[in-house]
């Protein structure tokens, strides 16, 4: 079945350190993949998506390209804050067959300053 | 309101007793999911709902548990006799539809704790 694998837990960076959290993915066809984050103590939120192949999604800093053919969609940001700090979940949705979401487990991020 | 609003954002109860978890989605939104996020594992899908049917059940973990959705808006996810192993958060979250691309937008989620 279709699965999401990501990189595990916890990451700690230094201010302005360069981020990748790998993300890769099992699923038929050509699914949508996404970035949600969720801050402590708040809800998941949408980071950033992408819908079909070699598109970038990029938000706050941050990107992800979809490469359908390595079927990955790592999260990078150049230089990270400490304000995101934060658990990243990667996901994926295959639509029209499907229509919930499949989740990775989520990675822990520390910043320090 | 502007988001998805669950509660209550906290429930404590003992075990045995049923539990209504409410989900209020983003106004227009048709499609409304359910997950459970339970300590230490990422999400998992609990049920999805287009209008006020659910075309899809298949994460509801067992007979104890049912939803359902009124005048295609608030949802409400019902636990009966519940163990222990129901502890968990459970986030509601709202697309614009069930097709295409839609991201889904989430609750701050209900955490539940069986005693």
């Amino acid at each position: 079945g279709d699965s999401v694998t990501q990189m595990e837990g916890p990451v700690t960076l230094s201010e302005e350190a360069f981020l990748t959290i790998n993300c890769t993915y099992t699923a038929t066809g050509y699914p949508s993949l996404f970035w949600y984050v969720q801050y402590p103590g708040e809800g998941l939120q949408l980071l950033l998506k992408a819908t079909k192949a070699d598109d970038k999604g990029s938000n706050k800093g941050f990107e992800a390209t979809y490469r359908k053919e390595t079927t990955s969609f790592h999260l990078e940001k150049g230089s990270v804050q400490v304000s995101d700090s934060a658990v990243y979940f990667c996901a994926l949705k295959w639509t029209p067959l499907d229509r919930k979401l499949i989740w990775g487990l989520g990675t822990s991020l520390a910043v320090n300053p | 309101g502007a988001g998805v609003s669950q509660s209550p954002s906290n429930k404590v109860t003992e075990k045995g007793k049923d539990v209504e978890l409410r989900c209020d989605p983003i106004s227009g939104h048709t499609a409304l999911y359910w997950y459970r996020q339970s300590l230490g594992q990422g999400l998992e899908f609990l049920i999805y709902f287009q209008g006020n049917s659910a075309p899809d059940k298949s994460g509801l973990p067992s007979d104890r548990f049912s939803a359902e959705r009124t005048g295609g808006s608030v949802s409400t996810l019902t636990i009966q006799r519940t163990q222990q192993e129901d502890s968990a958060v459970y986030l509601c979250a709202s697309s614009f539809s069930d097709r295409g691309y839609q991201p889904q937008h989430f609750g701050d989620g209900t955490r539940l704790s069986i005693l």
